[in-house]
């Protein structure tokens, strides 16, 4: 199967830990990509590869994988972190899918 | 740096074809290690996978669109486009184009343009 799923929604306490995970079979041959997403804009990637971020994404944000299974890790969670995240991945074909979305809330 | 930017109507009837155009600058489409592709989310849901391309023409579309899908690229305008034909409303949303890397991760995206379908 080439679905990905993620959990609807997760909080986390200011300046807290908060590990967003990612399912799916796909994930045991190809690393996930991690995208934030804000209101009204395009997504972001924050993570992509074994652990890698691009230029100027902080580095509270880590990524991690094991088995079926890809986290995004935001180690210290600020307020302008809350937004939608999403991991991706390819299936089979070499072609990208999406996991279903993670609306994170900093509280 | 890199940048792509979506252009087309924000309005398509029903039934019609919706055909919208990324222009990519800041660097080449013609480039080797990449492919081009478009991603779509409808109001308030998650994002879609909706086909592919290399420079040379090689096109790849998720399976749920590909009888409704055509992707298409000029190099000599560094420019990539989509139709999709017999709309509707359910293809309402944000479209995006995207560059892709060979591991399928897209990066940059364009700002993203809102089709509405509806008479």
């Amino acid at each position: 199967s080439s679905e990905l799923t993620q959990d609807p929604a997760v909080s986390v306490a200011l300046g807290q830990t908060v590990r967003i995970t990612c399912q799916g079979d796909s994930l045991r041959s190809y690393y996930a990509s991690w995208y934030q997403q804000k209101p009204g804009q395009a997504p972001v990637l924050v993570i992509y590869g074994k652990n890698n971020r691009p230029s100027g994404i902080p580095d509270r944000f880590s990524g991690s994988s094991s088995g079926n299974t890809a986290s995004l890790t935001i180690t210290g969670a600020q307020a302008e972190d809350e937004a939608d995240y999403y991991c991706n991945s390819r299936d089979s074909s070499g072609n990208p899918v999406f996991g279903g979305g993670t609306k994170l809330t900093v509280l | 740096q890199l940048q792509l930017q979506e252009s087309g109507p924000g309005l398509v009837k029903p039934s019609e074809t919706l055909s919208l155009t990324c222009t990519v600058s800041g660097g080449s489409i013609s480039s080797s290690s990449y492919y081009w592709g478009w991603i779509r989310q409808p109001p308030g849901k998650g994002l879609e996978w909706i086909g592919s391309i290399y420079y040379s023409g090689s096109t790849y579309y998720n399976p749920s669109l590909k009888s409704r899908v055509t992707i298409s690229v000029d190099t000599s305008k560094n420019q990539f486009s989509l139709k999709l034909s017999s709309v509707t409303a359910a293809d309402t949303a944000v479209y995006y184009c995207a560059r892709l890397s060979i591991n399928a991760t897209p990066d940059p995206w364009g700002q993203g343009t809102l089709v509405t379908v509806s008479s």
